[in-house]
């Protein structure tokens, strides 16, 4: 099946400091990339949509200044959470899809990046 | 707004098919139903999916009624390792986003 890694797996910071998270699609190409946020005993919510080449969609309620997404090319989608602060500290989840061939255009998901800002 | 209904537990015996429902009464006509399950700390794993007919794969069978307002996800003979929250979600498109809307999900566990 497609798959969709994402690095570091976990990340401890301080608060204040940058993290950035990393999503690449190893086995195919992804037009589009999604960025969502899991809180403990919560459902994962959507945080941003981004195409590539494009200027990523962000969803109500996020901060477009805080959560800067990057989608360079058709493998990779970086996350980077800016001047992080405790109620950061989340479970952040990356998709990907392409839009026709072989994975058609379902989303296959990372396996998630646990941040915990200290 | 997550547009699915599901129960917030099940509990199924191992070896058993487990059956999990789902409600989606505003479902539109070109509206996919997808599921898919997330085992603890891990990212959401994708099952199957259908937008009118029943479909089947090597994971699940997914049934979807006439009139499209609800489904069930079977799998035939459920394992230990099927233990995991499953969200039922209808694919949301429109001109100018495609995006899946998670709701709260059941939680399925196995037990032998």
């Amino acid at each position: 099946g497609a798959v969709v890694s994402q690095h570091p797996s976990r990340v401890i910071c301080k608060s204040g400091t940058s993290v950035k998270i990393e999503c690449r699609s190893l086995d195919f190409q992804a037009t589009t990339m999604f960025w969502y946020r899991q809180f403990p005993k919560q459902s994962l919510m959507l945080m941003a949509t981004s195409n590539e080449g494009s200027k990523a969609t962000y969803e109500q309620g996020v901060e477009k200044d805080k959560f800067l997404i990057n989608h360079a090319s058709l493998t990779l989608s970086t996350l980077t959470v800016t001047s992080a602060h405790p109620e950061d500290s989340s479970f952040y989840i990356c998709s990907a899809k392409w839009t026709s061939g072989r994975v058609g255009d379902t989303q296959y998901f990372g396996p998630g990046t646990r941040l915990t800002v200290l | 707004d997550a547009k699915t209904t599901q129960p917030p537990s099940m509990d199924c015996a191992e070896g058993r098919a487990a059956n999990l429902p789902c409600n989606h009464s505003t479902i539109s006509g070109n509206e996919y139903v997808y599921w898919y399950r997330q085992i603890h700390s891990q990212g959401p794993q994708y099952i199957i999916h259908g937008l009118k007919n029943n479909e089947t794969n090597e994971m699940a069978s997914l049934i979807i009624t006439e009139d499209r307002k609800s489904s069930t996800l079977i799998l035939p003979h459920a394992t230990l390792r099927d233990t995991a929250v499953y969200y039922c979600i209808v694919r949301v498109v429109s001109y100018n986003t495609d995006k899946l809307i998670f709701g709260t999900g059941t939680r399925l566990q196995v037990f032998p």
